[in-house]
């Protein structure tokens, strides 16, 4: 099976605008879940997506969010970017999102907002 | 609230000696421990994960244990190599979770040769 894809891989943006990444699960895969990996703050767990739904969220503003489609592929979308939003941001699939269930992380987008 | 302490955050070993990472996780209905290992610019990859209902398992040179009581949990390499290098993460998760892991901030282990 092809693992956790995300794109794009890299991101250059500035300050005040906003950024849309995407990630596509393993196949057969329902939950997604979205981190954000900073030197500072580690791996900080942002939301969860099941069957289209946002079913879990971590403590970050409403500035960010995501979405997830029919296919199970997900999108985050961070709106009136900031200088400390600059991370690694990577999703994590797994089959239906149990707290026993492994999660397979993708590659991961680089962003980094000047 | 949920938390996971990881110590320690750097550690320095000879090529063939054993390494310890440890963890402690103050939620009680955490069930589910993963560590993941993440190379310099790759994705974290799990390299063994336990079961709150196990307090040990191994596989092959990597060991983890459980012990639920004093909420801590171990990383154990036996007969470290080079390609060891990298950073450990831990993490902890529970049934009311769903699709949330709680991480440590991770242990950068650098095998010398």
């Amino acid at each position: 099976k092809a693992g956790v894809t995300q794109t794009p891989r890299y991101l250059i943006k500035t300050r005040g605008q906003q950024v849309t990444l995407s990630c596509s699960p393993i196949s057969g895969h329902r939950s997604v879940s979205w981190y954000q990996q900073t030197p500072g703050q580690g791996l900080q767990f942002l939301f969860e997506y099941f069957s289209e739904t946002q079913r879990n969220k971590g403590n970050f503003p409403g500035r960010f969010s995501g979405r997830q489609f029919s296919n199970s592929r997900s999108e985050m979308n961070v709106s009136t970017l900031e200088l400390g939003d600059s991370a690694l941001y990577l999703c994590a699939s797994s089959f239906i999102g149990l707290a026993e269930e492994t999660q397979y992380f993708g590659p991961g987008t680089r962003l980094l907002v000047l | 609230g949920e938390n996971v302490e990881q110590h320690p955050s750097t550690l320095s070993v000879q090529e063939g000696d054993s390494a310890v990472i440890k963890c402690t996780y103050s939620d009680s209905a955490s069930n589910y421990f993963p560590w993941y290992k993440q190379e310099l610019g790759k994705r974290p990859q799990l390299i063994i994960d336990i079961r709150s209902n196990v307090g040990e398992k191994k596989d092959q040179r990597i060991a983890v244990t459980l012990n639920k009581t004093a909420k801590h949990f171990s990383l154990h390499i036996t007969e470290t190599q080079p390609e060891d290098s990298a950073v450990y993460f831990c993490a902890a998760s529970k049934p009311s979770n769903t699709g949330k892991l709680i991480f440590g901030q991770g242990t950068t282990l650098q095998v010398k040769p």
